[in-house]
C-alpha cells in the first residue's frame, strides 16, 4: 500500500527565512510518481512539480527546489528566501502505475511565513 | 495549462438532502477522479473515472455516493443522503501534462 509521510504539521518562519519541508513515501511498486502541490487559503490545490521514480535530479524552480532520494523514500522541498506569498499548506502526494495513478496525500505541512 | 471547472463553488445542505457537485474536466482525457477534504485534514481519493466507468473507489465512496456523465463533457458526483460528516471540500482532477489538474472546489457545508 502507498503511504505519504509529512512529519511536520505547521512550520512558521520570518520573511526571507529559508525552509524545508520534509516527505517521506512507501510504496512497493517500481514506477511511481511524487508530487508537490501548495493549498493557499483560498483553498484551491496548486500543481508545483511532478517527479518520476527514474529520475533523481534534483531541481530548482525560482526559489523553491525539490531534493529526490530513493535511498531514504524522502521527496523534500525547500523554499529559499521566503515571502508572505508562501504561507500556505503544502501536500505531497504519491502515485503509483499499479494502482490507478490516483493519488495519495500527506497530512500537509502549513507554512507561516512572516513579516 | 487548461482548466479544470467546478460548480456551485459553495454549497448548504441540510442533512439527509440530495446534492450534485458539477465537474468539466479537462476534454479529451480518459481519466478522472474525484477527491475530498474535510476541514484542516488532508485530501482523500474517492473515486477514478475511466473510459465512463468507474475503475477504483476508496471505503470513504459508499453506497450514498455515485458518480455519473450526464453528458460527453460534465461529470456529477451525487451524495444522496446528506450527513454531517459529508460536510469537505470536494475536488475533481484530470491528469494535465505534468500534473494533475485540480478544479477549484466545491465546499458543501451539511448543517
Amino acid at each position: 500500500a502507498q503511504k505519504v509521510t509529512q512529519a511536520q504539521t505547521e512550520i512558521s518562519v520570518v520573511e526571507k527565512e529559508d525552509v524545508t519541508l520534509d516527505c517521506v513515501y512507501e510504496t512497493r511498486d517500481t514506477t511511481y510518481y511524487l508530487f508537490w502541490y501548495k493549498q493557499p487559503p483560498s483553498g484551491e490545490l496548486v500543481f508545483l512539480i511532478r517527479r518520476n521514480s527514474f529520475d533523481e535530479q534534483n531541481e530548482i524552480s525560482g526559489r523553491y527546489s525539490w531534493n529526490f532520494q530513493k535511498s531514504t523514500s524522502s521527496f523534500n522541498f525547500t523554499i529559499t528566501a521566503s515571502q508572505v506569498v508562501d504561507s500556505a499548506v503544502y501536500f505531497c502526494a504519491l502515485s503509483e502505475e499499479a494502482a490507478g495513478n490516483k493519488l495519495t496525500f500527506g497530512g500537509g505541512t502549513r507554512v507561516l511565513v512572516k513579516p | 495549462e487548461p482548466e479544470v471547472t467546478q460548480t456551485p463553488s459553495h454549497q448548504v445542505t441540510q442533512m439527509g438532502q440530495e446534492v450534485i457537485l458539477r465537474c468539466v474536466p479537462i476534454s479529451n482525457h480518459l481519466y478522472f477522479y474525484w477527491y475530498r477534504q474535510i476541514l484542516g485534514q488532508k485530501v482523500e481519493f474517492l473515486v477514478s473515472f475511466y473510459n465512463n466507468e468507474i475503475s477504483e473507489k476508496s471505503e470513504i465512496f459508499d453506497d450514498q455516493f455515485s458518480v455519473e456523465r450526464p453528458d460527453g463533457s460534465n461529470f456529477t458526483l451525487k451524495i444522496r443522503s446528506t450527513k454531517l460528516e459529508d460536510s469537505a471540500m470536494y475536488f475533481c482532477a484530470s491528469p494535465g501534462n505534468y500534473g494533475y489538474t485540480f478544479g477549484s472546489g466545491t465546499r458543501l457545508t451539511v448543517v
